[in-house]
């Protein structure tokens, strides 16, 4: 399997502009999270998902931000409009909880610089 | 609600000294501990893990040991090499409802030759 995979790697858009990120979970996990890791505030969930359903987005900052989920395959978190402090690295994590197993697998992240 | 607390970094060392990092939690009930490790550029990466209370786990010469009685789950390893150079983080997951990770701040280990 190639693993949890997020595009693109590198975004670097101005300030207003609608940002999307992109992610591909392991096949057959059923939960997949959204990260955003900054130098001053670590590492924060932002949402997370359970077959496809959105559980908690109690970590998205403000109404900019929206996540979804249309199938077992994708996901995609959308900035609109982005600002500067948005930039970040965001990480995409899936799960399978079959079976007892419990340990997230993150994809390689997206770099997002807001101008 | 769940917390965890690790120590700050940088953690500085000489290639082949012993490492220890902090780690300690808040949380209800009997979570599951995690050390993800991240190396420059990329995702976290599941170091090891413990499910239960005595718990030790072990991987690439890491180990850690679930204490539920002070409520710890330090990182150690004997001989540390540059190549394990990374932020570490502890983390950890509650068994009720949807299991979602909580996180460290993270800590950064540096390793030089």
């Amino acid at each position: 399997d190639a693993g949890v995979i997020q595009s693109p790697r590198h975004e670097v858009t101005e300030m207003g502009q609608e940002v999307t990120l992109r992610c591909k979970p392991i096949s057959g996990h059923n939960s997949l999270f959204w990260y955003r890791q900054t130098m001053m505030r670590g590492l924060e969930l932002l949402i997370y998902f359970n077959n496809n359903v959105p559980i908690d987005d109690s970590g998205m900052p403000e109404d900019r931000f929206s996540a979804k989920m249309p199938n077992a395959s994708f996901s995609t978190l959308k900035i609109q409009p982005s600002e500067p402090r948005d930039s970040a690295v965001y990480f995409c994590a899936s799960r399978d909880t079959s079976g007892g197993r419990d340990e997230q697998f993150f994809g390689p992240g997206t770099r997002l610089t807001v101008l | 609600g769940d917390s965890v607390t690790q120590m700050e970094g940088p953690v500085t060392l000489s290639e082949e000294a012993f490492l220890t990092i902090n780690c300690t939690y808040t949380a209800t009930g009997y979570p599951s501990l995690f050390w993800y490790v991240q190396y420059p550029g990329e995702g976290l990466q599941l170091l090891l893990k413990a499910t239960k209370a005595d718990d030790k786990g072990s991987n690439k010469g890491f180990e850690a040991t679930y204490r539920k009685e002070t409520t710890s789950f330090h990182l150690e390893k004997g001989s540390v090499q540059v190549s394990d150079s990374a932020v570490y983080f502890c983390a950890l997951s509650g068994n009720t409802g949807f299991q979602k990770l909580v996180f460290g701040t993270g800590t950064r280990l540096l390793v030089s030759p």
